[in-house]
């Protein structure tokens, strides 16, 4: 099973908006609405951002949002915010002989 | 409060073993699969192993099956890796992390760091 595809880096200005791809297959992200969004600031755990493609978790901004067509789950943060600057991580549910694979991270930077 | 907290962590030569725990608190321990996700240093999120809530469900990625068990003690609210036959691969910050509806991770522990090095 190899990792979901995300762009190694996206960049914005405060204020803008940014989306961040991640790309798997039938058998992971286009077959299930199981993907989830982690955002991790350097030294610091994974905290769940998005869950079941586009759902937050109570507590998260509605800056972010998550969508998903075919193949690829997109996480959309708007309003871009000095503080969003984090690594970010897509994963999903997989039919494969393992239950969960990740994407291989994104590195958001805000001008 | 909800949380999760790492420990046995460590410097170990290759070939070497060492077994991490997870406590957990703030929430029914026994209601919920967990898992082990690890980050070797300056790379992504890998994910490790999974457990049932009962422990009768579990996998490994490929990278640590045969080498690495996973296991629980829900009397205790806790979460276990041992890892035998450590390589320099498996060098990470190693975190727990509660696994909710949907293969969603929503609590996840501050990590313990695994170096292994002769």
């Amino acid at each position: 099973q190899s990792a979901l595809t995300q762009p190694a880096s996206v960049s914005g200005s405060p204020g803008q908006s940014i989306t961040i791809s991640c790309t798997g297959t039938s058998s992971d992200v286009g077959g299930y609405n199981y993907v989830s969004w982690y955002q991790q600031h350097p030294g610091k755990a994974p905290k769940l951002m998005i869950y079941e493609v586009s759902n937050r978790p109570s507590g998260v901004s509605n800056r972010f949002s998550g969508s998903k067509s075919g193949n690829t789950a997109s996480l959309t943060i708007s309003g871009l915010q000095a503080e969003d600057e984090a690594d970010y991580y897509c994963s999903s549910y997989t039919s494969s002989s393992i239950p969960l694979v990740f994407g291989t991270g994104t590195k958001v930077t805000v001008l | 409060q909800v949380q999760l907290v790492e420990s046995g962590g460590g410097l170990v030569k290759p070939g070497g073993s060492l077994r991490l725990s997870c406590a957990a608190s703030g929430f029914t321990f026994s209601d919920y699969y967990m898992s082990w996700i690890r980050q070797a240093p300056g790379k992504g999120l890998e994910w490790v192993s999974y457990i049932s809530s009962s422990g009768s469900t579990i996998y490994y990625a490929d990278s640590v099956k045969g080498r690495f068990t996973i296991s629980r003690d829900n009397a205790k609210n806790s979460l276990y890796l041992q890892m035998n036959s450590l390589r320099a691969e498996d060098t990470a910050v190693y975190y727990c992390a509660r696994v909710g509806i949907a293969s969603r991770m929503d609590v996840w522990g501050q990590g313990t760091t695994v170096t292994v090095s002769s």
